[in-house]
């Protein structure tokens, strides 16, 4: 079925760093949304992309959609402690409610 | 404002023994999920439902069997734990199709 992979799995930064992450498919998305989770936490839903090229921003953090809306990505500008955990992108097929996660890409600040 | 109740939080099995999962929302959310949850792994769909009545399998539902009476609730229930299921299970809720998931606190379950 359908899949997304996303890179990097683990990335350590020093506070104050930018980080991105990515989240491709092969094939084309009806929708992403990210997530994040903290550790020893449940996922809480950041934001969901539609558009193709779709740009939106929340603070230091930036979502992109894809022009194909095959790939998204997520960028956190200047990166605090408070942005430690793991972002998940997700996405459904269609209609179908099934929502489908990536693996995850776990942060680390090092203050 | 409750949202996403899951219990047990935590719960100890031994290989064989049965249990319940629950879950419960009280934002009349027509769709609910459960996600298990193991390192490296992400967020595997075990089985979801679009209404009261209507169960559909996810990625990984051998082993776990759902069903939903009511709108609130969406029980997991394991029939015959194995080790494999040790995991942290995460139940999910959502008003409709391209709307966010909101998720209960999860459940470590470990098998022995």
């Amino acid at each position: 079925g359908q899949q997304v992979m996303q890179i990097p799995q683990y990335q350590h930064v020093q506070e104050g760093e930018d980080f991105t992450t990515y989240c491709n498919s092969s094939t084309t998305l009806s929708n992403i949304q990210w997530y994040k989770q903290r550790p020893g936490g449940h996922p809480v839903f950041l934001i969901q992309l539609v558009k193709s090229g779709e740009v939106k921003k929340q603070k230091r953090l930036t979502f992109q959609f894809g022009e194909a809306k095959k790939n998204s990505s997520l960028h956190i500008t200047a990166t605090q402690t408070t942005d430690v955990g793991t972002y998940f992108c997700a996405f459904q097929g269609g209609s179908n409610y099934k929502l489908t996660f990536g693996k995850g890409t776990l942060l680390t600040v090092n203050p | 404002n409750a949202g996403v109740t899951q219990t047990p939080k935590f719960q100890v099995l031994k290989t064989g023994q049965s249990m319940t999962l629950q879950c419960a929302q009280d934002m009349n959310h027509e769709y609910m999920s459960w996600y298990r949850q193991d390192p490296g792994m992400g967020l595997r769909l075990i089985h979801y439902s679009v209404g009261a009545g209507i169960t559909d399998q996810g990625e990984v539902p051998n082993g776990y069997n759902v069903s939903r009476s009511t709108t609130e609730d969406f029980p997991l229930r394991l029939l015959s734990a194995a080790p494999s299921q040790t995991s942290v299970y995460f139940c999910a809720s959502s008003p409709g199709v391209e709307t966010e998931a909101f998720f209960g606190q999860g459940t470590r379950l470990t098998v022995v």
